[in-house]
């Protein structure tokens, strides 16, 4: 099977909705990172969180080692947040990817 | 901090041509670079896995022949297209690692006519 899973597929919000990504990865996928990638191609770098709760501004990445989960979470959306979030999950130094997230803020 | 720069970042090169594309780690050492490919669909293929001093690993489906990598030092990187067609558009980026992390640039877009 799929060795990282992400849903939603896609997800659109409201402009100041809080938004919940999620990455479920097998454990042969592991150090998890997530990413975002903005309209033009650009893939910046939002956390490397193989376990336990990280922020970064409106960010939060929770990962639950043991239940092979994590999350993201954007809080008070703003529309420059739209775009498509990845989470990534090493195995044997190659990232293993999820399909994406495909976030809309609506103004 | 961490940043990649990659260059060109939209090519269009005629069917048969070659492209060649370049990666740069600034600020750090890539002990490790990944080329990938996204394609429209947005998944993404692993094209190989460059490391400075040891062979390059290529994934299956894609070849040295078909896609040379140049890995001279630990903030450079380069990658050739060679002999272009439709089925190779697409994303190419390029995934620096430092420590744990993988770090990306804007990626290179090539569209093949």
């Amino acid at each position: 099977g799929q060795q990282v899973q992400q849903s939603p597929a896609s997800l659109v919000l409201q402009e100041g909705e809080n938004a919940e990504l999620q990455c479920n990865f097998s454990s042969t996928a592991t150090r998890l990172q997530w990413f975002y990638q903005h309209p033009g191609g650009r893939l910046v770098s939002l956390f490397y969180n193989p376990s336990g709760t990280k922020h970064t501004g409106r960010l939060t990445s929770t990962t639950v080692t043991n239940e092979r989960r994590s999350s993201l979470h954007i809080s008070s959306s703003q529309t420059t947040d739209s775009g498509t979030y990845f989470c990534g999950g090493d195995s044997n130094y190659q990232l293993i990817w999820g399909s994406g997230t495909k976030l809309i803020i609506k103004p | 901090g961490a940043l990649v720069y990659q260059y060109p970042r939209r090519t269009i090169c005629k069917s048969g041509t070659s492209m060649r594309m370049e990666c740069q780690a600034v600020g750090f050492q890539a002990t490790s670079v990944a080329w990938y490919r996204q394609s429209p669909q947005k998944t993404f293929e692993l094209i190989a896995l460059s490391t400075v001093n040891s062979a390059i690993k290529y994934e299956q489906n894609f070849t040295q022949e078909k896609f040379p990598i140049s890995h001279p030092n630990l903030s450079f990187s380069s990658m050739t297209v060679l002999n272009a067609y439709l089925e190779d558009r697409g994303l190419y980026l390029c995934g620096a690692r430092r420590a744990e992390r993988l770090f990306f640039g804007h990626g290179t877009k090539l569209s093949v006519l």
